[in-house]
């Protein structure tokens, strides 16, 4: 069967930096992203990454790295709009456009 | 440009009943996939349909069906409702030939089975 693990709480400051890591375990492997989901909105796209190695965009930073099934989202200099959850998702179908999605990890910034 | 649109945004039926959703996807976009997120999960998936057809379903039960239209908006049907079909029903849409898995989501329809 399809999982991912990820942490369901991370506590940090403003202005930290924090890691919130995700391992998996798919029959297939066509990517690992990630969103963003405040309470009530919609879960939005932030990174993804086909490849081994990290993608940065900003303030957010993915890593991936496929022989260990273990990717992560590195946030830095947190503001408190940050506080969200956040999703790891794997597409784990050739053409086809569903992703398996992780329990979430809870953020919460403190001032 | 408009997002991803979804109606109604709540709903609240009883055990039994039948449902509709309604999703109308970003323009240019030809690919509608739903999920359900039950309070405190991620997002599971049910359907995904790409110029009309269907092109993956999820585990979920034949009570759940979907069709998409050639105006690319699509609707997902749950009939016999239970309890656990309360949920958020999430469309998403992504366009063609990329964004594989960059998925627009629009707001949800809250579903409340009583």
């Amino acid at each position: 069967g399809q999982s991912l693990e990820q942490p369901s709480e991370v506590t940090a400051v403003e202005g930290a930096i924090v890691q919130i890591n995700c391992t998996y375990q798919t029959s297939g492997f066509y990517g690992l992203s990630w969103y963003q989901q405040h309470d009530g909105g919609a879960p939005t796209f932030l990174s993804y990454n086909a490849l081994d190695g990290l993608e940065e965009t900003g303030r957010f930073s993915s890593f991936l790295s496929r022989s260990d099934s273990y990717g992560y989202l590195l946030l830095q200099e947190l503001q408190m709009k940050d506080s969200a959850s956040y999703f790891c998702a794997v597409r784990d179908r050739k053409g086809r456009r569903a992703l398996t999605f992780g329990s979430g990890t809870r953020l919460q910034v403190q001032p | 440009d408009a997002g991803v649109t979804q109606s109604p945004t709540h709903l609240i039926k009883t055990r039994g009943q039948h449902v509709t959703l309604r999703c109308s996807p970003i323009s240019g976009h030809k690919s509608v996939s739903w999920y359900q997120q039950v309070l405190g999960q991620g997002p599971q998936f049910i359907f995904q349909y790409y110029e009309k057809e269907e092109r993956g379903r999820g585990n979920f039960p034949d009570r759940f069906s979907a069709r998409q239209f050639p105006n690319y908006s699509s609707e997902l049907n749950v009939n016999a409702l239970l309890l656990g079909d309360s949920a958020l029903y999430l469309c998403a849409s992504s366009p063609p030939g990329q964004g594989y898995n960059e998925q627009f989501f629009g707001p949800g329809t809250r579903l409340t089975v009583l």
